[in-house]
């Protein structure tokens, strides 16, 4: 079966923009959860959404935003983007039960000029 | 504040002797502990796990050990292979089934021939 799919898998943007990612999760799991990875900080939880509901959320500041759509497709907002934005932004899917079952996606490397 | 830190950033380790991979964390509440694996240009892939009520979870050529009363867990790869080479993170949350992981900054593993 297809795997999370994450586009587009490169960006370039410029400070101040906005910038929107999409998620597709493998068919059938209702959990979408976003991770930043920068180098040195690991992987840090941005937010979790279940059958469109976000269910958990992390210590991101309210630029950083997300939905989910009724087929479980998710995207993420990033406004005013700054240079420290820059990062590999990974989703992750999962039935919903546990982050034992999460599959992650490849990413999408944002880069802030 | 790093609740789950790999204060290795790298290790470098010959074809077919003992890696190990270490891992300590901060908080008491956390329950439960993976191992994710991550090629570059591709997300993290699960490892293993291991839960609280034990000490030790072995897979094959990968093993974890869990020491809670010093808050520490290692990963044992025995014997390493060149395809080992990647970078390795850990992982807490506080219940088995949590939608959102803590995790370390990782280590790049490599292996040598």
């Amino acid at each position: 079966k297809a795997g999370v799919t994450q586009t587009p898998r490169y960006l370039i943007k410029t400070r101040g923009q906005q910038v929107t990612l999409s998620c597709s999760p493998i068919s059938g799991h209702r959990s979408v959860s976003w991770y930043q990875q920068t180098p040195g900080q690991g992987l840090q939880f941005l937010f979790e959404y279940f059958s469109e509901t976000q269910r958990n959320k992390g210590n991101f500041p309210g630029r950083f935003s997300g939905r989910q759509f009724s087929n479980s497709r998710s995207e993420m907002n990033v406004s005013t983007l700054e240079l420290g934005d820059s990062a590999l932004y990974l989703c992750a899917s999962s039935l919903g039960q546990g982050g034992f079952g999460y599959t992650f996606g490849s990413g999408t490397r944002l880069t802030v000029v | 504040d790093q609740q789950v830190k790999q204060n290795s950033p790298s290790l470098s380790v010959q074809e077919g002797r003992i890696s190990i991979l270490n891992c300590d964390y901060t908080n008491s509440m956390f329950d439960y502990f993976l191992w994710y694996k991550k090629y570059p240009a591709e997300g993290p892939t699960f490892l293993i796990s291991i839960s609280s009520i034990k000490d030790k979870n072995e897979d094959g050529r990968f093993t974890v050990f869990l020491n809670k009363s010093a808050k520490h867990l290692s990963l044992h790869i025995v014997p390493s292979q060149p395809g080992d080479s990647a970078v390795y993170f850990c992982a807490a949350s506080p219940i088995q089934g949590a939608q959102k992981l803590v995790f370390g900054q990782g280590t790049r593993l490599t292996i040598n021939p």
